[in-house]
């Protein structure tokens, strides 16, 4: 079966320390997988898409099949990074997005 | 501002009622996608609608059911309601082209108390 895992509820660093959120998928097939963000009292917005290969606001994320790992990376975090992250695999059939638990960071001053 | 409302923000039901809550996709968008957003949990796929069929089914009984009107607004209903459907209702909008990845951008959802 098709799953997402965020092993991280909680992620707590301080301004201008690395950050990774990690996420780890099974999925049977190719996989199209996305980070999604959720700021406080806003709606869930795309942040980026493994297929897009981009930096968005600094981050990064790098499919790795052999691991089936979707970690989301940036090298020098900021106060307004401070978000609700979600990692999402699409299932092919019918494009319908499979979610992580999600993972709340916080970034410290 | 993505273009995709909710309504209405918020509602309180008690068991055995039944709920309808809508959602107005955005301009150009054709796929209507209906999520469920418990406490602590990430969003859990209920259905999706591509131009007026369902186009896609998660694992939710039949008392949950929709629909998707000719300009692509969505109406999702739950019958019999239960205590534990009270959740955050999350609708996306996207547009379907046989193209994979195509962006979902989500309302601000409907937030369901059942007492």
């Amino acid at each position: 079966a098709q799953r997402v895992t965020q092993p991280e509820k909680l992620l707590s660093v301080f301004k201008g320390a690395p950050v990774e959120l990690k996420c780890n998928y099974s999925y049977s097939g190719s996989p199209e997988l996305f980070w999604y963000v959720q700021y406080s009292r806003q709606r869930l917005q795309l942040l980026l898409r493994h297929i897009s290969r981009e930096s968005i606001k600094g981050f990064t994320a790098d499919l790795n099949k052999g691991e089936t790992s979707f970690h989301l990376k940036k090298p020098f975090a900021q106060e307004e990074d401070s978000a609700m992250y979600y990692c999402a695999l699409i299932k092919d059939s019918n494009y319908q997005l499979i979610w992580g638990a999600g993972t709340k960071l916080i970034i410290k001053p | 501002e993505t273009g995709v409302t909710q309504s209405p923000t918020h509602l309180i039901k008690t068991r055995g009622q039944q709920v309808t809550l809508r959602c107005s996709s955005q301009s150009g968008h054709n796929t209507v996608s209906w999520y469920q957003q418990a406490l602590g949990q990430g969003p859990q796929f209920i259905f999706q609608y591509y131009r007026e069929e369902e186009n896609g089914r998660g694992n939710f009984p039949p008392r949950f059911s929709g629909l998707q009107f000719p300009n692509y607004s969505s109406e999702l209903n739950v019958n019999a309601l239960e205590l534990d459907d009270s959740a955050l209702y999350l609708c996306a909008s996207s547009l379907l082209q046989g193209v994979r990845g195509t962006e979902a951008f989500f309302g601000q959802g409907t937030r369901l108390t059942v007492v």
